[in-house]
């Protein structure tokens, strides 16, 4: 499709389960963000990839978060250890990757950890 | 640090009233980029404007415009003749400065609602 897409739209899964959820940015956008959306509140920074490397990981909360962007395209997010605090809205974006370019962003992915 | 804040938590308006979403930014950057992006209930950000520090000129866009102030650092959008389709999150959104792309520090939003 032309749009951010992201998969699954929504995950259930179990405290301490590991769960992956996947982001297929938009063609040629070499710049791919993921965010997290609290109820209620506006997103917040997780991790910014240029083409496959990681160039700003500093939002990530800890180290049961990792993202993965192999051949600059398709990222995933994995999640280990997921505990209920995790529960939120993941969002992706894209964006063409110059200084200030606009960033489209995907659906979302709605975790909930029970 | 960079932050934005967006006072409004909720707007509730008639349709065909006209509405302002505020928004005050602070950051240390010489050079940055503001946002307002709309969430609608299917949950996806949609982006409306980009505004960059040089440039202060106000923005009009059908029914929207913008209203950049770099002296009271503050970047208001205004809705002319609100309609209900115009139901939504509105996140105002500031740019970190990178050698690429955007980490985009966001507001808190402001939900708005146009009753019929």
């Amino acid at each position: 499709g032309a749009g951010v897409s992201q998969t699954p739209s929504n995950k259930v899964t179990e405290k301490g389960k590991y769960v992956e959820l996947r982001c297929d940015p938009i063609s040629g956008h070499t710049a791919l963000y993921w965010y997290r959306q609290s109820l209620g509140q506006g997103p917040e920074f997780l991790i910014y990839f240029q083409g496959t490397g990681a160039a700003d990981d500093s939002g990530l909360p800890n180290d049961r978060f990792f993202a993965v962007r192999p051949e600059g395209s398709v990222s995933t997010l994995k999640i280990q250890r997921t505990e209920r605090g995790d529960s939120a809205v993941y969002l992706c974006a894209s964006s063409l990757g110059g200084k200030g370019t606009e960033a489209f962003f995907g659906q979302g992915t709605r975790l909930t950890v029970v | 640090a960079q932050k934005v804040t967006q006072a409004q938590t909720e707007i509730s308006v008639v349709e065909k009233e006209d509405v302002t979403l505020d928004c005050v930014y602070e950051t240390r950057d010489t050079t940055y980029y503001l946002f307002w992006y709309k969430q609608p209930p299917s949950g996806e950000l949609v982006f409306l404007i980009r505004r960059n520090s040089f440039d202060e000129q106000n923005e009009i866009s059908g029914r929207y415009s913008w209203n950049f102030q770099k002296s009271t650092s503050s970047f208001n959008f205004t809705i002319t003749a609100s309609q209900v389709v115009d139901s939504a999150v509105y996140f105002c959104a500031l740019s970190e400065s990178m050698e690429y792309g955007n980490k985009l520090v966001f507001g808190a939003g402001t939900i708005l609602r146009v009753k019929s």
